[in-house]
């Protein structure tokens, strides 16, 4: 069966400092992976979304970057860290066929002081 | 730009009671799912709504699609606290399955 895991769960994070967050899917073959944030009380907001290795789109202008450099793992980072960047980002995987929902992970809680 | 609006944003209700949730969005899609979130978690799937007309049933929990409308709902039978959460819809925006479009989200409050 297919499972995702992202880390860390949580995170606090001064202003101005870098970020990385990781994913990873196992149990299938070039899905597609996704970063999602969501702010508190609030809905979700696509970051980025990759079909493959190295293929990357963002659908937000910001200080956010994604990268793909293995085809099951997907990271979320930044350079500098605003206290805008605080949320709940959530990493999703979607098998390819396309009639199959997102499926979730845990979520990391970033609070940036 | 495609817009999915839930309503209402929050619903505190009564166990026992029934009540609907409604799902609208803005362009022609024929993929919708619905996802459950409690307080500090992830986002889990209900229902995958494929065609139009397809209606999904899981416990107390129905779904249903009307793509000439543009409209989806969950209705909620004889509610228990359980199913105390924050649902939301999300809306395919290509047509083509790998983009979801989700709404601002429905926070359910069950008392007993």
């Amino acid at each position: 069966s297919q499972t995702i895991h992202q880390w860390p769960a949580t995170l606090v994070q001064p202003v101005g400092s870098p970020l990385s967050l990781e994913c990873t899917v196992e149990g299938t073959s070039n899905p597609n992976l996704y970063w999602y944030r969501q702010a508190a009380g609030r809905g979700l907001q696509l970051l980025f979304y990759s079909v493959g290795i190295g293929q990357i789109s963002s659908e937000v202008p910001q200080n956010l970057s994604a990268s793909r450099p293995q085809d099951r793992q997907f990271i979320l980072s930044s350079k500098k860290l605003l206290l805008s960047d605080s949320g709940f980002y959530l990493c999703a995987w979607m098998e390819g066929s396309y009639n199959s929902p997102l499926h979730f992970g845990n979520g990391t809680r970033l609070t940036v002081t | 730009e495609l817009k999915v609006e839930q309503n209402p944003l929050f619903l505190s209700m009564q166990e026992g009671k029934n009540y609907t949730i409604y799902c609208n969005y803005s362009t022609t899609s024929d993929r919708l799912y619905w996802y459950r979130q409690d307080p500090g978690k992830s986002l889990e799937s209900l229902f995958v709504l494929l065609s139009n007309g397809a209606v999904k049933q899981e416990g107390r929990l129905m779904a249903s699609l009307d793509t000439k409308a543009r409209l989806s709902t969950l209705h909620i039978t004889a509610a228990v606290h359980d199913l105390s959460a924050t649902y939301f819809c999300a809306v395919d925006m290509n047509n083509a399955g790998n983009m979801l479009t989700f709404g601002g989200g429905t926070r359910l409050m069950v008392k007993p």
